[in-house]
């Protein structure tokens, strides 16, 4: 247990389908991060928060729209996907936004997009 | 940007000490050097992070030469939960992490 907590853990949706995964974390951070990790692929960083201000769009496609609405909780709205959109979508937080600071994963959500 | 080179895999067995080299060109003198462990279906676990020339924890020990071109972790007595993808992070000076590819460690019994 991390203090990052994500909802749903799995998801299967259809291409016209619209969803949102949601995290939350507990540990009084100031950063949050969206990550996608797509099988056998590194951890593509999608989207980053400071102060529920959006600070970096890692040139992610209009479909996933992200939401910061207080610094606990980040949601990432998805609609009209494609089936390579299905991946492990993971949120992180830390203390702050520098790279150095250690970053806290939640367990995932598994989408599968049909 | 520091690019990083990891083994792709590596096999050890139980009880012995697995060394996984990351190597890692123009790392300023300053930056730290973090690695991160990732269990299948999980999310990324920090281990260690340092700068300096040895690093140790409960988990772990983190050796960087002198001359910063790599770093080398260390798990000592490996069991077989320490299965698991082991990522190689140094500070890029951006606001979040690069990910590689990292390597997949599989302890047998």
């Amino acid at each position: 247990e991390t203090g990052v907590t994500q909802t749903p853990r799995h998801l299967v949706m259809g291409m016209t389908n619209k969803k949102s995964l949601k995290c939350e974390q507990h540990l009084g951070h100031n950063a949050m991060y969206w990550y996608k990790q797509s099988a056998k692929k590194p951890l593509e960083l999608m989207f980053v928060y400071s102060l529920e201000e959006r600070v970096e769009n890692n040139s992610v496609p209009s479909r996933f729209s992200p939401e910061c609405p207080n610094s606990s909780h980040l949601f990432l709205h998805l609609h009209t996907l494609q089936p390579e959109d299905s991946a492990l979508y993971l949120c992180a937080s830390s203390p702050q936004i520098p790279s150095t600071d250690t970053q806290y994963f939640g367990p995932g959500t598994r989408l599968t997009v049909l | 940007l520091a690019k990083t080179t990891q083994p792709i895999s590596m096999d050890s067995y139980e009880g012995q000490e697995v060394n996984i080299t990351c190597s890692h060109n123009n790392i300023a003198t300053n930056d730290y050097i973090t690695w991160y462990q990732q269990f299948p279906s999980q999310g990324p676990r920090f281990i260690i992070q340092g700068y300096k020339t040895k690093v140790t924890n409960e988990v772990a020990s983190l050796f960087i030469p002198a001359d910063r071109k790599s770093s080398t972790l260390s798990l000592p007595r490996v069991s077989l939960s320490d299965t698991a993808v082991y990522y190689c992070l140094p500070d890029t000076g951006r606001r979040a992490l690069t990910f590689g590819s990292g390597t997949r460690l599989q302890v047998q019994p």
